[in-house]
């Protein structure tokens, strides 16, 4: 079965630079979310999608962007990037909701040096 | 603020004992899930529970929901070392809200 697909896999920057994270939601998946998960940390929760349009946000720094493309890709755009934003960042999708779970992609791990 | 707190952080046990992770809250949730995460990886789903008092079991794994619907428990029967991991609980305030995590419990299962 297909699972929600992310790139890169891996990421190194500097700071200042940016950096722009895809992710590829499970097909007919209706909602895509963004989390960030530092070391030893639980995923806080950034930025959602619902149909293409933002539907919730949460602690999302005002340097990150994000949208969701008309194939249902979505990108999360990183500028200005800190050292303190080197974290694991997962896109996951669901359909229907929260209440159907989510289906997490394996991440992208930026290192910010 | 921690909307979710795990108990406990980090537990080490053997091959074949029991043992219990909970999952409290103030706050009332339309929904809980449970994950388990591996290192370096994305969570996987193990189980949604959104009636209260609703219990859920997948082979060892045992769910329960509180039946005011503000916390949740996960009880593993003989443990073994395929269930080490980190068990996360996470919920939502509605369907249409983004899920809120707890710390997880990191579990470790030796031989």
């Amino acid at each position: 079965a297909a699972g929600v697909i992310q790139s890169p896999r891996h990421l190194i920057k500097e700071k200042r630079e940016t950096a722009t994270l895809k992710c590829y939601p499970i097909p007919r998946h209706d909602t895509v979310y963004w989390y960030q998960q530092g070391p030893g940390q639980d995923p806080q929760f950034l930025i959602s999608f619902y149909e293409k349009m933002q539907s919730d946000k949460g602690s999302i720094p005002d340097r990150f962007s994000a949208q969701q493309f008309s194939d249902y890709h979505s990108e999360l755009n990183m500028s200005s990037l800190e050292l303190g934003d080197s974290a694991l960042y997962f896109c996951a999708s669901s359909i229907g909701g929260t209440r159907n779970g989510y289906t997490f992609g394996s991440g992208t791990r930026l290192t910010v040096v | 603020t921690q909307l979710l707190e795990q108990s406990p952080q980090f537990l080490s046990i053997q091959e074949g004992e029991n043992l219990t992770v909970y999952c409290n809250s103030s706050s009332v949730f339309s929904s809980l899930q449970w994950y388990r995460q591996e290192p370096g990886e994305g969570p996987v789903l193990l189980v949604t529970v959104v009636t209260g008092g609703e219990v859920k079991k997948l082979k060892r794994l045992t769910f329960q929901f509180g039946d005011a619907r503000k916390d949740s428990s996960l009880h593993i029967t003989a443990a073994q070392p395929g269930d080490t991991g980190l068990y996360l609980c996470a919920g939502a305030a509605g369907s249409g809200y983004a899920l809120n995590f707890g710390k997880g419990t990191s579990l470790l299962v030796t031989p």
